[in-house]
């Protein structure tokens, strides 16, 4: 059971446009969820997150939109840059017993085309 | 810089032959895990120590095994390695924020072969 799901497997965007990542989860106890970012021969890296209680969270070019009635998150990347070409990993976890743990959904690949 | 290290980044075992990966961390969190990835595949997790407390998932296979001797270091023995075990090996640290929550931070990975 795919409780975080990422049904892009790849994007591709003009450079300097921009770039929307969409995740879904099914686990209404999520409360936490997050962004990594991946480049291939390296491992996940942090790259934003949001709390349940807020609706949205910017970061720099990096905003992530959070919509709890349709369990529904996406990271908007503005202006595209050809170094934002990489595998984005939706997670999520709770603020509860087990908040250590991550769900991570199967990434999607964004290609920026320059 | 503190970081996550795995050694070795590649590493190629024979069928059956017993293997250890290891991971060393230097930002000194109490929570260290062990990831699997397969090709276009989420991350899935193995196990973790909360501390010296080890969790293993459920649908872990007892073919894994795990060890953490101290806070800096976490080793991954796979004691007789099969094809279908061929994937990229991620370690990860976290510590607890303020806000209650834990985030993550990535080792580069080991790609384990296995023929």
């Amino acid at each position: 059971d795919q409780q975080v799901k990422q049904n892009s497997p790849s994007l591709s965007v003009q450079e300097g446009r921009i770039s929307i990542l969409n995740c879904d989860y099914t686990n209404s106890m999520f409360d936490y969820f997050l962004w990594y970012k991946k480049y291939p021969a390296e491992g996940p890296t942090f790259l934003i997150s949001i709390s349940s209680i807020k609706d949205k969270n910017e970061d720099g070019r990096f905003t992530v939109f959070l919509n709890k009635s349709a369990k529904h998150l996406s990271l908007h990347i503005v202006p595209s840059q050809p170094g934002d070409s990489a595998v984005y990993f939706c997670a999520a976890s709770t603020a509860n017993f087990g908040n250590e743990k991550l769900t991570f959904g199967t990434g999607t690949r964004l290609t920026i085309i320059p | 810089d503190a970081m996550v290290i795995q050694n070795p980044r590649y590493q190629v075992t024979q069928f059956g032959k017993p293997v250890t990966l290891s991971c060393s961390q230097t930002l000194n969190h109490n929570v260290m895990y062990w990831y699997q990835q397969k090709s276009s595949q989420a991350p899935k997790l193995l196990f973790h120590y909360y501390d010296k407390d080890f969790n293993n998932e459920a649908d872990t296979p007892d073919n894994f095994q795990s060890r953490r001797p101290n806070t800096s270091f976490c080793f991954l023995d796979i004691r007789s390695p099969g094809l279908g075990d061929a994937a990229m090996y991620l370690c990860a640290t976290s510590r607890v924020t303020s806000g209650g929550i834990h985030e993550q931070y990535f080792g580069p990975g080991t790609r384990l072969t296995v023929t």
